[in-house]
Parts: C-alpha cells; sequence; structure tokens
C-alpha cells in the first residue's frame, strides 16, 4: 500500500530559527511529490518535485527530492510567526497525503 | 473563477441521519478527492476519482458513498452519521495525475 510519512508531527521554534521538515514516501509509479501549507482553512500549494537533486525555492521556503532515498526535506529559513501551520506533502498518485508538521512558530 | 465550491460550509446532523455534501469544480478537471480532517491532523483521503464514473476508495471509506456521473460534480454522502465522523471535509480537484490540487474551502460537519 502506497505510504507517505512526515517527520516530526509537531515542532516549536522561535522566530529567526532554521527548520526541516521531512516527507519520506512509497508510491507506487512515483512521478511527483506536492508541498501545502495550511493555515486555518484550506491547503494552499507551495512546490511541486518531479527531479531529484533540483532545489526549488520561494523566497525563504525551498525544497528537493532524492529519488533514490525516497524522501524530500521542506526548508524553511529566518522563522517568522506567520509560518506557522501544518505542512503537508503529498504523493499525487491517489493524492494521499502524510499526517503533516505542525510548525509553531514563538516571537 | 469558482474553482471548487464545497456546500454546505457547517452542518449539524443528528446520529443516524444521511446527509450528502456537495462538491462542484468548474476547471474541467479530471481527479477529485475527498478528504477529512480532525484536529491538529493531516488529510485523510477518503474517496476519489480519476474521471466521470469512475470511483475508488481511499484510506478511511467506511460510512461514506461517493459518485461521479459527471465531470463537475463529486458528492459526498453520510449513509448513517456517527460522531466519529465529526470533522472537516475537503473536496479537491486536479487537471491529472501528476499535478497540484486545488482544495475548496471545506465543511465544517458536527455530528451529534
Amino acid at each position: 500500500e502506497d505510504k507517505v510519512v512526515q517527520s516530526p508531527l509537531s515542532l516549536v521554534v522561535h522566530e529567526g530559527d532554521t527548520v526541516t521538515l521531512n516527507c519520506s514516501y512509497e508510491v507506487t509509479n512515483f512521478r511527483s511529490l506536492l508541498w501545502y501549507k495550511q493555515e486555518k482553512k484550506a491547503p494552499t500549494f507551495l512546490f511541486m518535485l518531479t527531479s531529484s537533486g533540483i532545489e526549488k525555492k520561494s523566497g525563504r521556503l525551498s525544497s528537493i527530492l532524492d529519488k533514490k532515498e525516497l524522501f524530500s526535506i521542506l526548508n524553511i529559513t529566518a522563522t517568522q510567526t506567520g509560518d506557522s501551520a501544518i505542512y503537508l506533502c503529498a504523493a499525487p498518485h491517489d493524492m494521499r497525503f502524510g499526517a503533516g508538521t505542525r510548525l509553531t512558530v514563538k516571537p | 473563477n469558482a474553482g471548487v465550491t464545497q456546500t454546505p460550509k457547517f452542518q449539524v446532523l443528528k446520529t443516524g441521519q444521511s446527509m450528502t455534501l456537495q462538491c462542484a469544480q468548474d476547471m474541467n478537471h479530471e481527479y477529485m478527492s475527498w478528504y477529512r480532517q480532525d484536529p491538529g491532523m493531516g488529510l485523510r483521503l477518503i474517496h476519489y476519482s480519476v474521471g466521470a464514473g469512475i470511483t475508488d476508495q481511499g484510506e478511511v471509506p467506511n460510512g461514506y458513498n461517493v459518485s461521479r456521473s459527471t465531470t463537475e460534480d463529486f458528492p459526498l454522502r453520510l449513509l448513517s452519521a456517527a460522531p466519529s465522523q465529526t470533522s472537516v471535509y475537503f473536496c479537491a480537484s486536479r487537471t491529472g495525475g501528476d499535478t497540484e490540487a486545488f482544495f475548496g474551502q471545506g465543511t465544517r460537519l458536527t455530528v451529534v
């Protein structure tokens, strides 16, 4: 059965810290991995990764995929309180999500 | 563009009642999915569809039915509501198997 596993499940940091969120997967016919951010309402799209070793970047957020070791990381540098959210990854064969990482950034 | 529209936004049911959560998209997306999200948790896949007339079970399908008679609509039916089905329900759609999913704004369901 396909699996998407995120770690840690919860993380508390202070503003200015750098965080790394992990997503590992075992997915039949893997083709891409997606990252989403969810605050109070529906998830919003961050990145789609299809190729190993190619970093996707948006401001202080970046993400990379390792198709050999079957994982992806999401990095957030210089965290701000507005980064507090649940971060979700999905491998869109059937669009199954991992359990998410709840990030709390304290002032 | 309306995108993905879910109705209702809020619903309270009594145990044993049935109801249908509506989801409609106007982007001509082939793939649609239903999720539930419990407090502090991630999204769990209930059912999904890869096209009109085709549906499949996700991780937590028990107690829910779906149908996909048109590309636009993907209703989720609760057959006999239970308190364990109290959750926020999200519908999503996407073009194909490898593309970004677009989400509706969610339905908050409480079963008492």
